[in-house]
């Protein structure tokens, strides 16, 4: 059974400060590492993908990865309460191909003014 | 670009009748799309995967004559819910893999189908 692990929160953290989001896989092989947000009642959007070990880094968010560890995070700089949502850590067995992505449950991040 | 477009957006329906939902991937070619559904508060769990032209695979729980998907061409998969109880109101969402005429590896969402069954 492949797990994704999240702490589901919330996480509060006061505007401009950096929230730090964290997942665990247990698929050793896997290959894809997404993050996505989800507000409440919508569908999930793509924040970032990463694919290999080290930071990946999007505007204010960056992604790292650390396959040994099998742990995966995501960092908000200059947090706002626009980016208040649930974070959902998704993780798929290889790069290419049609496998489906396995979710964790989500962390909700509350960004306070 | 790379849409999928899901209707409806809500649906409330009485309990056994039928609801179905579309997914259609609006500029791209989606030869596989996935169904997931969301209880409140919990994260999305894979019910069914549907290839283009064959029959769907189902995630282990999930019962294939109650959840019917039809993926009949490159850019409409539908999913019924038939004799609809209480327990199926639910979140229901598709996914595409962007693969075919695009140069991304991920995956794009439906907006979702929040459906009440009462």
């Amino acid at each position: 059974q492949k797990e994704v692990e999240q702490n589901s929160g919330p996480l509060s953290v006061p505007e401009g400060a950096i929230a730090s989001l964290n997942c665990t896989y247990s698929d050793r092989g896997s290959q894809s590492f997404f993050w996505y947000r989800q507000y409440s009642g919508k569908s999930p959007e793509l924040i970032m993908s990463i694919y290999s070990n080290g930071d990946k880094e999007d505007g204010r968010f960056t992604a790292q990865l650390n396959k040994a560890s099998q742990y995966v995070s995501l960092l908000i700089r200059d947090s706002q309460p626009s980016d208040s949502a649930t974070y959902l850590c998704a993780v798929k067995e290889e790069v290419q191909g049609n496998t489906p992505l396995v979710f964790g449950k989500g962390t909700r991040l509350s960004v306070i003014a | 670009g790379a849409v999928v477009s899901q209707h409806p957006s809500w649906v409330i329906c009485k309990s056994g009748t039928s609801v179905k939902i579309e997914c259609r991937s609006l500029d791209f070619q989606a030869t596989t799309m996935f169904w997931y559904r969301q209880f409140p508060k919990q994260s999305l769990m894979l019910m069914a995967t549907s290839n283009e032209g064959s029959k769907a695979t189902y995630e282990q729980g999930v019962e294939k004559d109650k959840f019917l998907i039809n993926h009949a061409s490159l850019t409409l998969s539908t999913l019924t819910v038939t004799s609809a109880h209480p327990e199926d109101s639910s979140f229901y969402i598709c996914s595409a893999r962007l693969g075919l005429g695009t140069t991304s590896y991920g995956y794009t969402f439906g907006s979702g189908t929040r459906l009440t069954v009462v």
